[in-house]
C-alpha cells in the first residue's frame, strides 16, 4: 500500500543553520505530496505541496522538490529561526485531498 | 486558511463510559470531514471519512460500533468513543475540506485518557 517514511527526530539545530528533513514515499498511483507543520498547541497546517514530478513547493522559506526518480520530497530551509520549532509531517495523497497518508512526523527544535 | 475547531481539547474518563468529541468548521462549509488517531511519536492514522448527510466510511480495522461518527450538518461532525477502554487513550484529530478547497484543514486535536 501507500506509505511515507520520513527522517526520525528529534532534530535540534541552532538558529540560522541549514535544515533538511528527508521524506520518501511509496505509492501505487501518481501521488500529490505535502508537508504539514504542527506548532505547539495548534492543528496541522499545510506548509507546501507539489502535485507532479519536478514541481517545487515553497512557503515561508521552506522548499521541497517532487523527485519521482528517487520517490522523495525532502524539506529544506536555508536559515532556520526559533519560530520554526514545530513537528513536521510529510504526506501523500493519491486521490486529491480526500485521503492523506502521513509519515511519522519529525520534531524540530531551533535554539537561539 | 479556513479554521477548524475541536472540543474538548482534552478529556479524562472512566473505563466503560462514552465520550463525544466535536469537530466544527468555523468559516466554511465542510462537505467532507476526516477523523484521525495519533499515538505518541507515531503518525496520524485515518480512522474514517464522512460526507455530510451520509454514513461514514471507515478504514480497515476501525470498529464502526465503537467509534460512532455523525456528520449531520455542513459545519459539525462528532466522534463518539463508546464504552471506552484504556487502549482507546490517544490523540484524536479531525480535519475538514469543502467544495471551494482542495486541501484539508485540521483541528487542534483532542487528548483522550481512559482510566
Amino acid at each position: 500500500g501507500d506509505s511515507v517514511t520520513q527522517m526520525e527526530g528529534p532534530v535540534t539545530l541552532s538558529e540560522e543553520a541549514f535544515l533538511t528533513i528527508n521524506c520518501t514515499y511509496t505509492a501505487t498511483g501518481y501521488p500529490s505530496l505535502f508537508w504539514y507543520v504542527q506548532y505547539p498547541g495548534e492543528g496541522l497546517q499545510l506548509l507546501l505541496k507539489a502535485t507532479k514530478a519536478d514541481d517545487k513547493g515553497s512557503n515561508k522559506g521552506f522548499e521541497a522538490t517532487y523527485r519521482k526518480e528517487t520517490t522523495s520530497f525532502h524539506l529544506e530551509k536555508g536559515s532556520v529561526q526559533v519560530s520554526d520549532s514545530a513537528v513536521y509531517f510529510c504526506a501523500l495523497s493519491v486521490a486529491g485531498a480526500q485521503k492523506l497518508v502521513f509519515g511519522q512526523g519529525t520534531r524540530l527544535t531551533i535554539n537561539p | 486558511g479556513a479554521v477548524v475547531s475541536q472540543h474538548p481539547s482534552r478529556v479524562i474518563c472512566k473505563s466503560g463510559t462514552s465520550v463525544k468529541i466535536e469537530c466544527r468548521s468555523l468559516d466554511f462549509q465542510a462537505t467532507t470531514m476526516f477523523w484521525y488517531r495519533q499515538f505518541p511519536k507515531q503518525s496520524l492514522m485515518l480512522m474514517a471519512t464522512s460526507n455530510e448527510g451520509s454514513k461514514a466510511t471507515y478504514e480497515q480495522g476501525v470498529e464502526k460500533d465503537k467509534f460512532l461518527i455523525n456528520h449531520a450538518s455542513l459545519t459539525l461532525s462528532t466522534l463518539t468513543v463508546t464504552s471506552a477502554h484504556p487502549e482507546d487513550s490517544s490523540f484524536y484529530i479531525c480535519s475538514a475540506s469543502g467544495r471551494d478547497y482542495n486541501e484539508q484543514f485540521f483541528g487542534p486535536g483532542t487528548r483522550l485518557t481512559v482510566l
